[in-house]
């Protein structure tokens, strides 16, 4: 079965700082999907990145980058230039390629609670 | 925080009681989902429904029960609930299950059973 870690419960950043986020996985396939999530202290669950498998480029959204690395099953997110708004617990997970059956779901990590001092 | 709403944002129920979580969803997607989402622990998958009918039960207990009767709107049927149950219920939806369709997710409903 899939499993997804994330070794770092809490981090804390100094504000315009970089941090970064590890997650590691342990899957059999060779295709699937990683995807970071931010849930905020109000709740709400968004995605903040997504990389494919099949592609060596790494994903980047404006100051969020990640770091696939498929041989050694890791996937590290960096938050450039923290903001105040940064805070927030944050997931890593990931997904099958397949979508049949139980195969197609979200498995996610513990997540890190990260904080941003100013 | 648009897309999906859930109600109630905060429940709490005895043990003998019996409610309904709500999640809409109006993004015009065709897959649903509910995760528990407990304190410590990765979220957990509960339900999945995809064009109305449940395609996933992860060996929920029978005292949660779920409803899709159409594609905007999931229901979380509670009864006989135990302290253990305590969590954040977190609605999502997708535009399908497949490939790497995002999940938009709800607030979520914050139960307490005493």
């Amino acid at each position: 079965a899939q499993t997804v870690t994330q070794s770092q419960p809490e981090m804390s950043v100094q504000e315009a700082e970089t941090v970064t986020l590890s997650c590691t996985y342990d899957t059999s396939e060779s295709d699937y999907y990683l995807f970071w999530y931010k849930q905020p202290p109000s709740r709400q669950m968004i995605l903040v990145i997504r990389q494919e498998a099949y592609k060596q480029q790494n994903a980047t959204e404006n100051r969020f980058s990640v770091n696939f690395q498929k041989a050694a099953k890791s996937f590290s997110l960096k938050i450039s230039d923290s903001q105040l708004g940064d805070a927030a617990m944050y997931f890593c997970a990931y997904r099958p390629w397949n979508y049949g059956g139980s195969q197609g779901n979200l498995i996610f990590g513990k997540g890190t609670k990260l904080s941003v001092k100013p | 925080e648009t897309g999906v709403t859930q109600t109630p944002r905060h429940l709490v129920m005895g043990m003998t009681n019996k409610k309904s979580l709500k999640c809409e969803q109006h993004l015009g997607h065709n897959a649903m989902y509910w995760y528990k989402q407990s304190a410590k622990k990765p979220l957990e998958l509960m339900f999945v429904y995809s064009l109305e009918e449940r395609v996933e039960n992860n060996s929920v207990p029978s005292r949660f029960s779920p409803e899709c009767p159409n594609s905007s709107h999931l229901f979380l049927h509670l009864h006989t609930l135990q302290p253990e149950d305590s969590a954040l219920y977190l609605c999502a939806s997708s535009p399908d299950r497949g490939h790497s369709y995002e999940q938009y997710f709800g607030p979520g409903t914050r139960l307490t059973v005493t």
